[in-house]
């Protein structure tokens, strides 16, 4: 199994560009979601989804997008790139039935510098 | 609003050492705690999840506890070594399961 799986790994964007961030999971995990690491920050939530067809915003949602017409895929949508968005954008899954919620399963990262 | 902290923000210990590391929040209604590892550049690798009516958990050398009341979990690590030299990161799950609020995380050195 691949787990999570995020490309790019590496991304730089200029000042008023757009792009998306791809998200894929092979597990069959219900929940997904979008952070952002900041240096010395905790993670901090841009979006979640709990099934296909179902999105809601995090703390940070602000010129983000996301779309989840799969259970496998949740891309993350930038658009007009800030310099606020330079971070290391992870995309993490986990298994919730309600009653439980799994553990997290995070992707490598990809690192974003808008200049 | 959940606020998770983790002290120290930075470890460095010899070589075998046992050591705690320590992981706060703010509010009790917590749904389970999960606690992580990343290495430089990579991403977060799960270690262990704690559901929010147990009190503790266990993966070979290393237990977590949860004392909800006291808005606490703890990560003892036993017999130290330098491949577990990383960053560890504590989030706590809401009480719905669709949030985690990960804290700044502790940075471990395990000096040879």
């Amino acid at each position: 199994n691949a787990g999570v799986t995020q490309t790019p790994k590496f991304r730089i964007l200029k000042i008023g560009q757009s792009m998306t961030l791809q998200c894929a999971q092979d597990m069959n995990h219900n929940y997904m979601y979008w952070y952002r690491q900041d240096p010395g920050m905790g993670l901090k939530l841009i979006y979640y989804s709990v099934g296909a067809g179902i999105t809601d915003k995090g703390e940070v949602p602000n010129g983000y997008n996301v779309s989840r017409s799969t259970t496998e895929d949740f891309p993350l949508r930038l658009e007009l790139a800030a310099p606020s968005q330079t971070s290391v954008y992870f995309c993490a899954s986990s298994y919730s039935t309600g009653w439980n919620t799994g553990e997290l399963f995070f992707g490598e990262g990809s690192r974003l510098t808008v200049l | 609003k959940q606020e998770v902290t983790q002290i120290p923000a930075a470890l460095s210990v010899p070589e075998g050492e046992n050591l705690v590391l320590n992981c706060s929040f703010t509010d009790s209604a917590i749904y389970n705690l999960q606690w992580f590892r990343q290495d430089p550049g990579k991403g977060l690798t799960s270690l262990l999840l704690i559901q929010s009516s147990q009190r503790e958990q266990t993966s070979g050398r290393l237990n977590a506890s949860l004392d909800k009341s006291s808005g606490r979990s703890t990560l003892y690590i036993a017999a130290s070594q330098p491949g577990d030299s990383a960053t560890y990161l504590c989030a706590v799950g809401d009480f719905y399961g669709q949030n985690f609020v990960f804290g700044p995380g502790t940075r471990l050195s395990v000096l040879p």
